[in-house]
């Protein structure tokens, strides 16, 4: 078990252009997580699937964002027309829900870092 | 909504001194409670978790965490902070829903020789 692995690690463009970041989860993990985070702050939840189902997304997650994860296994994240703001590190996680929903563990990713200039 | 809040964005303690740092949440049911820790590169790692079984919890790297109804707070600890402990700390509950974990904004740990 590698973990959970993320790509790119680093991206720098354009405002204007579109970038997909993609993340692979444990495999036996059944939850997988966005967040971003920028500097100073914590991570801020952006959406959750559970298998392939996106059961959730933050406010912040705008029309320009959008997550899919076929079949339940990898994941993508794609935002379209980037913004200046939207330069942060986006983080990856899964987990695996137990009978304590609550209590699940978050393995996480090392993170894209999104420049956009 | 449920927050959780870290006071101090830096800590600076020396090597070998007591590590304290503090968190206090914000809910009407006490969450779940966590305590993660990201060096630099890499992925944010889970030092401890509360999750009503005992107050007091251990984790990794001789860290540990109170948790305190009354006060709202979910503290960690450490008796003796070494070079290595240098990193940032993050504190975070989960949502009521269980689905969502809330992060506070992180506190770094600087560790004097």
């Amino acid at each position: 078990d590698t973990g959970v692995s993320q790509n790119p690690r680093h991206k720098i463009t354009k405002r204007g252009q579109n970038v997909t970041f993609r993340c692979d989860p444990i495999s036996e993990h059944n939850r997988l997580y966005w967040y971003r985070q920028t500097l100073g702050q914590g991570p801020e939840f952006l959406t959750y699937f559970q298998n392939e189902a996106q059961l959730e997304k933050s406010r912040l997650l705008s029309d320009r964002f959008s997550a899919e994860r076929p079949k339940g296994s990898f994941s993508t994240l794609e935002i379209q027309r980037t913004e200046q703001g939207d330069s942060a590190m986006y983080l990856c996680a899964s987990s695996l829900v137990d009978g304590k929903a609550g209590a699940n563990v978050l393995t996480f990713g090392a993170g894209s870092r999104l420049t956009v200039l | 909504a449920q927050s959780v809040t870290q006071l101090g964005s830096h800590v600076s303690v020396s090597e070998g001194a007591l590590v304290l740092l503090r968190c206090n949440y914000s809910s009407s049911v006490p969450p779940y409670l966590f305590w993660y820790v990201q060096y630099p590169n890499q992925g944010l790692q889970l030092l401890l978790k509360y999750t009503s079984a005992a107050t007091l919890v251990k984790g990794i790297n001789g860290f540990e965490a109170e948790f305190k109804k009354s006060e709202t707070s979910f503290h960690l600890t450490k008796p003796s902070a070494h070079m290595s402990d240098a990193a940032e700390y993050f504190c975070a509950a989960t949502n009521t829903g269980g689905f969502k974990t809330i992060f506070g904004a992180g506190t770094r740990l600087f560790v004097k020789a």
